[in-house]
């Protein structure tokens, strides 16, 4: 954190609903990054950008969806194609693909109700 | 990327210091090794990374085997804010990062 913000900190959806998480950056770091969090586990990658205008699907991507229109900015969008959405959704970024250590936000809770 | 392998709980005492391994038996030679902890509902914090000399740095110390297979962290003095999760991981330039279940570690008093 310190740098990444993440909000809402907690999240309440309905079934059939899409919801955005925001991810907002001051880092200047080119590269971004979300991950999901079930309980107990460790983290997997639903998406990622390096650069402005561009994004790849990580290993997670089904019933997701993001933008990246600006370097500072990185939403991620649940959609209700997503069928088990309730999850702790991480954001992270790194400075640029070289040095690629990566930084994580305080994450968003996200309820199904 | 290399699977890691960790124990999945460990306990150690507040003032002592904590050593925690990871064995990495299949990482390439442009692998680097990252350490990261997540403390409960908090994002992971970024703790270490080396290649294959030893890392020290203000919050720990990463310790890497000559051959690469195995590492520990070293965490000097543990405090009770210490008490997290622990995850070890490797990563080439490029490649993605990914967690596995990591270590958790309960500092007592």
């Amino acid at each position: 954190d310190g740098g990444i913000t993440q909000s809402p900190k907690y999240l309440f959806r309905k079934e059939g609903q899409n919801v955005t998480l925001s991810c907002e950056q001051n880092l200047n770091h080119d590269a971004m990054y979300w991950y999901r969090q079930d309980p107990g586990q460790g983290l997997r990658l639903i998406y990622y950008s390096q650069i402005v205008n561009d994004f790849q699907k990580g290993d997670i991507a089904e019933g997701y969806s993001v933008s990246r229109e600006k370097k500072e900015s990185f939403p991620l969008t649940v959609t209700s194609a997503q069928k088990n959405p309730t999850a702790f959704y991480l954001c992270a970024t790194s400075p640029q693909r070289s040095t690629e250590t990566q930084y994580f936000g305080p994450g968003t809770r996200l309820l199904v109700l | 990327d290399a699977k890691t392998t960790q124990p999945p709980s460990m306990d150690c005492a507040e003032g002592r210091a904590a050593n925690l391994p990871c064995n990495h038996s299949t990482i390439s030679g442009n692998e680097y090794v990252y350490w990261y902890r997540q403390i409960h509902s908090q994002g992971p914090q970024y703790i270490i990374h080396g290649l294959k000399n030893n890392e020290t740095n203000e919050m720990a110390s990463l310790i890497i085997t000559e051959d690469r297979k195995s590492s520990t962290l070293i965490l000097p003095h543990a405090t009770l804010r210490d008490t997290a999760v622990y995850y070890c991981t490797t990563k080439a330039a490029g490649n993605k990062l990914t967690f596995g279940g990591g270590t958790r570690v309960l500092v007592k008093p």
